[in-house]
């Protein structure tokens, strides 16, 4: 098992420029979260699923979009990046919900200019 | 609704013993805890469940109290792999599936 991948681990983009961060499971999970986490911060939740075809906002969903069309993929996409954007990103997921462990990927390490 | 830890930072020797608080305004469901080493992405350790039940290390001891909306984490018998950032998640009690975490608690352990 890879658990969860993430591509790419680095990024440097101009202000203005769209992305896709891409997320992928090979544990069957239902949940998968996207969370960012800016120096020396906790994560703060940005969207998550709970099964293909389904998402919900996070704490801090503004400047995203996610899709999710089947399991094992969740990317995220960022439309106009920002210099606020600048950030580590990772990707999760969980067997259930709140009573399950996440399980994070790597991280995509960001940044906006 | 992110909760906040204490320490922020702490220095430990090998062998020495260390506890890491969580405390939250909001009525909690479950406190996750998480171990991130530099550069790396956070690892599971344990859930605490409101009624009691707990999952994860068994080489980590936690406690839950529900009434205080606090949880603490305590570290024994310290091991250099223990270094690391300790973040605690907390789930309200709202129904959205929604884990906010605190700003980390930096553990050191020395020689």
């Amino acid at each position: 098992n890879a658990g969860v991948t993430q591509t790419p681990k680095f990024r440097i983009l101009k202000i203005g420029q769209s992305m896709t961060l891409q997320c992928t499971q090979d544990m069957n999970h239902n949940y998968m979260y996207w969370y960012r986490q800016d120096p020396g911060m906790g994560l703060k939740l940005i969207y998550y699923s709970v099964g293909a075809g389904i998402t919900d906002k996070g704490e801090v969903p503004n400047g995203y979009n996610v899709s999710r069309s089947t399991t094992e993929d969740f990317p995220l996409r960022l439309e106009l990046a920002a210099p606020s954007q600048t950030s580590v990103y990772f990707c999760a997921s969980s067997y259930g919900d709140r009573d399950y462990e996440q399980y994070f990927g790597p991280g995509t390490r960001l940044t906006v200019t | 609704q992110q909760p906040v830890q204490s320490p922020q930072a702490v220095i430990l020797r090998e062998g020495e013993d260390a506890v890491i608080n969580c405390s939250s305004s909001k009525a909690l469901y479950s406190v996750h805890w998480y171990r991130q080493k530099h550069g790396e992405a956070p690892v599971f350790l344990m859930i605490l469940l409101k009624g009691g039940e707990q999952k994860g290390h068994d080489k980590i001891s936690a406690s839950f109290n529900e009434k205080k909306q606090q949880s603490s984490l305590y570290l024994t018998a310290s091991q250099l792999s223990y270094s690391g950032t300790y973040f605690c998640g907390t789930d309200p009690q709202t129904g959205a599936n929604n884990l906010f975490f605190g700003t980390g608690t930096r553990l050191t352990v020395i020689p």
